[in-house]
């Protein structure tokens, strides 16, 4: 079965990055694509990025343009979302989610990221 | 990038049938047929019930239905149950590799 199996929850000063991880099992890695959706706390669901595991090429929201990396090792297959220069505002949850006929079907159990000085 | 317009709140009572809207524009969601929709409990990941504007995945009632008419498209619950009681995201395909999020609907089962 299909399965996104994050890193834990983390805890970041201002002004850190912070990369976490999401490891695919289940199906082919390089077949799908991967989306990073964050959701701060009572807020909404907020599109990130999106990586074509088969050839790297990635696609950011204009509003993480700069700040957010997201990468992928196909040996491991696992997603990477880096976010970098963290502020307060970057305290979320962050979950990846696989491709699925132009939506999402799979996803993650979402990992905190805590920025607090 | 702007965040898909959705109602901040909806509610009915079991068993009344309740639509939840979701706007955009001709580069989101008039211009693509892939809208989704996502349920969400507290503490819980996002759930898939509505892609492709009115498909189905397998396990969702089909109580649950989609649809879209120009820049604008739905989800209706019908025959609600107190488990529907939830956050309902849209989300739409925006082009080139990017997608949108709606501001989620609180619904509440009275």
């Amino acid at each position: 079965q299909v399965q996104l199996v994050q890193s834990g929850a983390e805890v970041k000063k201002p002004g850190a990055s912070v990369k976490v991880s999401c490891k695919a099992s289940g199906y082919t890695f390089t077949s799908y694509g991967m989306h990073w959706v964050r959701q701060a706390p009572g807020q909404r669901l907020e599109w990130m990025g999106w990586l074509n595991t088969g050839n790297g090429n990635t696609k950011y929201s204009q509003k993480f343009q700069g700040r957010v990396t997201i990468m992928r090792d196909t040996s491991a297959s696992t997603a990477y979302m880096e976010l970098s220069s963290l502020r307060s505002e970057d305290t979320a949850v962050y979950y990846c989610a696989r491709d699925w006929f132009w939506s999402t079907y799979y996803w993650g159990q979402g990992t905190t990221v805590t920025v607090f000085s | 990038q702007s965040a898909l317009t959705q109602p901040p709140s909806a509610s009915g009572s079991p068993g009344q049938s309740v639509t939840i809207s979701c706007t955009g524009t001709s580069s989101d969601v008039g211009g693509y047929n892939h809208v989704s929709w996502y349920q969400q409990h507290p503490g819980k990941a996002p759930k898939l019930i509505i892609y492709e504007v009115s498909k189905r995945p397998s396990g969702v009632p089909d109580r649950f239905s989609g649809s879209k008419s120009g820049n604008t498209a739905s989800l209706t619950v019908s025959g609600l149950q107190a488990e529907d009681e939830a956050d309902y995201y849209c989300s739409s395909y925006a082009g080139s590799n990017t997608w949108v999020f709606g501001g989620g609907t609180k619904l509440t089962v009275l």
